[in-house]
């Protein structure tokens, strides 16, 4: 499979604790977009990488989120002292800007439960 | 700011029947519009985007500026089509803006 990957595909942690996830883009794609999404409700985008860069974060990605891709390739996404509120699915996607904006290939998800 | 409007949550249809996913934006630029589609326990994918007025598994969307509307269309509706469709709207840089959702079902 070379789609985008995602590590861990579920996590439950207990409140207070933190968490890192991981994304792996298709090979090829520049771009790398993290969102999140919560029951019932459409994906909410929380931030951008073009390569390494940092591009753009959502008011969403409160002080408690850090989102790093350090040589262009795979991202992670930590949360520190994880609250009830966070519990969400976890997005990743990617896309190659020559494609156009707005193709974006997305992962299978990470699962978040903050008991 | 940007906003996407899907008024229908949930949908049902038969099989063969005609069927129409609505969604409104706002947006004070000019709009980029796609529907993205998420059958069951399989990943969110593109479906069609307005660019490039496309027909996709027999879905056309057309933008209505005077409306602000892209609704998702469809003559004949197949089992197959029953998933949750995402309205989406590009805005600043490259972040996705997405509506609600509606799942659609096609019964037999």
């Amino acid at each position: 499979d070379t789609g985008v990957s995602q590590d861990p595909r579920h996590k439950i942690t207990k409140r207070g604790q933190n968490v890192t996830f991981r994304c792996d883009p298709i090979s090829e794609h520049n771009r790398l977009y993290w969102y999140r999404q919560t029951l019932g409700q459409g994906p909410e985008f929380l931030t951008y990488f073009q390569n390494e860069a940092q591009l753009e974060k959502s008011r969403l990605l409160s002080d408690r989120f850090s989102a790093e891709r350090p040589k262009g390739s795979f991202s992670t996404l930590e949360i520190q002292r994880t609250e009830q509120g966070d519990s969400a699915m976890y997005l990743c996607a990617s896309s190659l800007v020559e494609l156009g904006k707005g193709e974006q290939y997305f992962g299978p998800g990470t699962r978040l439960t903050v008991t | 700011a940007q906003r996407v409007t899907q008024p229908e949550k949930l949908l049902s249809v038969f099989k063969g029947a005609p069927v129409e996913l609505k969604c409104n934006y706002s947006y004070s630029g000019s709009p980029e519009l796609f529907w993205y589609v998420q059958y069951s326990r399989q990943r969110l994918q593109l479906l069609l985007r307005h660019i490039s007025r496309e027909s996709i598994k027999g879905f056309t969307a057309d933008l209505n500026k005077g409306e602000t509307s892209f609704h998702l269309k469809k003559p004949f509706a197949q089992e197959e089509d029953s998933a949750m469709y995402y309205c989406a709207l590009i805005t600043s840089g490259s972040r996705l803006t997405f509506g609600e959702g509606t799942q659609l079902t096609v019964n037999p």
